[in-house]
C-alpha cells in the first residue's frame, strides 16, 4: 500500500488564521481525498483532488474556506482559511488504488486546535 | 443519501471473548464494504474488506456479509486488551470515495 506522509501532524492556531496542510504519496495516484474528524465523530470527506482539474467539494464544504492544491500525481496541499474553533479537528490525506474494492489508506493526520 | 450506521457503543468484552460489531448501510448500490480500526489519536488503519455475500477470514478477523439484508459484521475471536479500539464500518458504491458510519468503541477488559 502507498506510504502517506502528512504534515504538520499537529498545530495550534489563533483563530482568523489560516493552515496549510501538505500531504506527500511515495506512488502516483489519481484521486487524493481529503477528510475531517472531528472530536467523537467519524469521518466526513471534504473533497477529491484530481490532479489537473479543480477539487470536487462535498455538501458543505467550499473551496474559499478549504482551498486545495494538487500540482502533481504525488502531493496536495489542503489549508483551512479563516479559522474559527468550530475548526477544530483532526484533518487526514488518504489515497485509494483503482478498482471498486480498493481501500482507503490514510496519512497520519493533522491534529488542529484553533484557539 | 448515502448512510452507514454502526452502534456506537461502548462495547465491553473480557479477553479471550469474541466480540461482535455491526454494521448496516442504506444505498443498495454499495458494492464493497471495508472495516478500520482506529486508536485514539491515530489515523484509521485498515483491517480487511468483503464484497461477495458470506463470510471472509482473516486471522482472528471474519467479515460477514448479507447484501439482501444490507448489514455487515466483524466478529474478533479471542479479544486482546490490544484490540480495544474504535472500529469504523464504511460502504463504497464505486472506485470514489469510502463513506464512514461513527464508529463503535471496544474496550477488551484483561
Amino acid at each position: 500500500s502507498a506510504v502517506i506522509s502528512q504534515k504538520p501532524s499537529r498545530d495550534i492556531c489563533q483563530r482568523g488564521t489560516s493552515l496549510t496542510i501538505q500531504c506527500q504519496v511515495d506512488s502516483q495516484v489519481t484521486m487524493m481525498f481529503w477528510y475531517r474528524q472531528q472530536p467523537g465523530q467519524s469521518l466526513t470527506l471534504i473533497a477529491t483532488a484530481n490532479q489537473g482539474s479543480e477539487a470536487t467539494y462535498e455538501s458543505g464544504f467550499v473551496i474559499d474556506k478549504f482551498p486545495i492544491s494538487r500540482p502533481n500525481l504525488t502531493f496536495s496541499t489542503l489549508t483551512v482559511s479563516n479559522m474559527s474553533p468550530e475548526d477544530s479537528s483532526i484533518y487526514l490525506c488518504s489515497v485509494r488504488g483503482t478498482g471498486f474494492n480498493s481501500p482507503l489508506h490514510f496519512g497520519n493526520g493533522t491534529r488542529l486546535t484553533v484557539t | 443519501q448515502k448512510e452507514v450506521e454502526q452502534n456506537s457503543g461502548p462495547l465491553s468484552v473480557p479477553e479471550g471473548a469474541i466480540a461482535s460489531l455491526n454494521c448496516t448501510y442504506s444505498d443498495r448500490g454499495s458494492q464493497s464494504f471495508f472495516w478500520y480500526r482506529q486508536y485514539s489519536g491515530k489515523s484509521p488503519e485498515l483491517i480487511m474488506f468483503i464484497y461477495s455475500n458470506g463470510d471472509k477470514e482473516d486471522g482472528r478477523f471474519t467479515a460477514q456479509l448479507n447484501k439482501a439484508s444490507q448489514y455487515v459484521s466483524l466478529l474478533i475471536r479471542d479479544s486482546q486488551p490490544s484490540d480495544s479500539a474504535t472500529y469504523l464500518c464504511a460502504a463504497s458504491t464505486g472506485a470514489n470515495n469510502l463513506f464512514f458510519g461513527t464508529g463503535t468503541r471496544l474496550t477488551v477488559i484483561p
